[in-house]
């Protein structure tokens, strides 16, 4: 069985300041996706990335995959109280179906 | 588009009624999922389906069933409502060769 763990579990933070969460498996996959899920709302996707060691930036947000394919982070730059809500990420079982992680919950507070 | 569609939004269940989750997407998408979510949890996969007419079990499939007659509907089914099945699901879809699913925003189911 494929699992994803995420860390930290809950994060709490001031407005401005600097994060990085993190998502490791044990398992390889094809591609890596990251969702922002707020209140009462289905996931949406932010990025995805396919290549082992492939870095993408989203405006504030770093994304990496790790060189195995196996984890991969989210370092959010200045964080604004907009950036608040439950991160995912997922990892592609090569097309076929997702597993997702349990979640890092994010606070920015102002 | 409407993109993907879930209803209803929210249903409350007794023990041992059955009920069925519709759930439709207007995107030609060939990759239908169905997940649940409990409370400050991630997504679990119940089922997902490749096409029409063809479904298979995800990580937590005991006490549903589906059913993918259309490219558009893939309606979840429960029978035997249980306590344990309290949760809110999602229905998302994916595009062939494409990476993002799309979600619905969602079905509140609770059993008492």
């Amino acid at each position: 069985t494929q699992l994803l763990e995420q860390s930290p579990q809950f994060l709490s933070i001031q407005e401005g300041e600097n994060l990085t969460v993190y998502c490791n498996s044990s398992s390889v996959f094809s591609s890596l996706q990251w969702y922002r899920q707020e209140p009462g709302e289905g996931p949406v996707l932010l990025v995805t990335v396919v290549t082992g060691g492939e870095v993408k930036k989203l405006k504030r947000l770093t994304f990496q995959f790790g060189d195995a394919r196996k984890d991969s982070s989210l370092h959010i730059t200045a964080a604004q109280p907009g950036d608040t809500g439950l991160y995912l990420c997922a990892g592609d079982n090569y097309g076929q179906n997702f597993v997702f992680g349990p979640g890092t919950r994010l606070s920015v507070l102002p | 588009n409407a993109g993907v569609t879930q209803t209803p939004k929210f249903r409350i269940l007794k023990i041992g009624q059955s009920m069925t989750l519709q759930c439709a997407q207007d995107m030609n998408h060939n990759y239908m999922y169905w997940y649940r979510q409990d409370p400050g949890m991630g997504l679990k996969l119940i089922y997902y389906s490749v096409g029409a007419g063809i479904t298979d079990k995800g990580e937590v499939p005991n006490g549903y069933n589906v059913s993918r007659s259309t490219t558009e509907d893939f309606p979840l089914r429960l029978e035997l409502a249980a306590p344990s099945q309290t949760s809110v699901y999602f229905c998302a879809s994916r595009g062939t060769g494409t990476y993002e699913q799309y979600f619905g925003p969602g079905t509140r189911l609770t059993v008492t």
